[in-house]
């Protein structure tokens, strides 16, 4: 599976716009982009996912690059319920069925 | 309507005993994926079913392992003489059909494992 990069942690201030960027250089054609969070002491949870085109959805919006070699996941207004740790995952199912989730990003979110 | 549901949510055991963990899969999902988790750390992929078909092993990370799933429904990961380095949170997912890369996956509240 390509593999993504995404910075250890983050902070922002609540009530403000948050971006988290991931960049997966080795993408492939048929690779889909996903983001998923998990808050402290439960399952990770889906938020969105995209191909080619940005894509928005009630909880973020999700930014690809004309190349797609980076995406930027945009929280429009951060909340304290926000702070978790973003997943950027990419899945082919050409090259298996199972999610790739490395470390992520730890978002922390200051009232 | 209902999750993906996990029992026990913790299991203390000792070391070299067996273990097993159950996890229920949203009705209807064909898919189904064990993962674990070590403290601090991401999710490390075990094991996959999606429907029939045999099951993809990869990711298990001794013959210890091992995971059936009975009816295309429940499935119980087993862990035979477990060592402290099982010590972890055993999540379970659920997907509609796996066979396509935009499903997405349904996660369960997890089992914490501990190994004394």
């Amino acid at each position: 599976d390509a593999k993504t990069t995404q910075p250890n942690s983050m902070e922002s201030n609540e009530e403000e716009p948050v971006h988290l960027p991931c960049n997966h250089s080795t993408i492939s054609g048929t690779d889909y982009i996903h983001w998923y969070r998990q808050l402290p002491s439960q399952g990770p949870e889906y938020v969105i996912h995209g191909l080619t085109s940005n894509v928005n959805n009630r909880m973020a919006s999700l930014a690809i690059a004309e190349d797609r070699k980076s995406s930027t996941l945009i929280l429009h207004r951060a909340t304290l319920r926000d702070a978790a740790v973003y997943y950027c995952i990419l899945r082919d199912v050409n090259t298996g069925n199972q999610f790739y989730f490395g470390t992520g990003t730890s978002l922390t979110v200051i009232p | 309507g209902a999750g993906v549901s996990q029992s026990p949510s913790n299991k203390v055991t000792e070391k070299g005993k067996d273990v097993e963990l159950r996890c229920d899969p949203i009705s209807g999902h064909t898919a189904l994926y064990w993962y674990r988790q070590s403290l601090g750390q991401g999710l490390e992929f075990l094991i996959y079913f999606q429907g029939n078909s045999a099951p993809d092993k990869s990711g298990l990370p001794s013959d210890r392992f091992s995971a059936e799933r009975t009816g295309g429904s429940v499935s119980t990961l087993t862990i035979q003489r477990t060592q402290q380095e099982d010590s972890a949170v055993y999540l379970c997912a659920s997907s509609t059909d796996s066979r396509q890369p935009y499903y997405e996956q349904y996660f369960g509240p997890g089992t914490r494992l501990t190994v004394t």
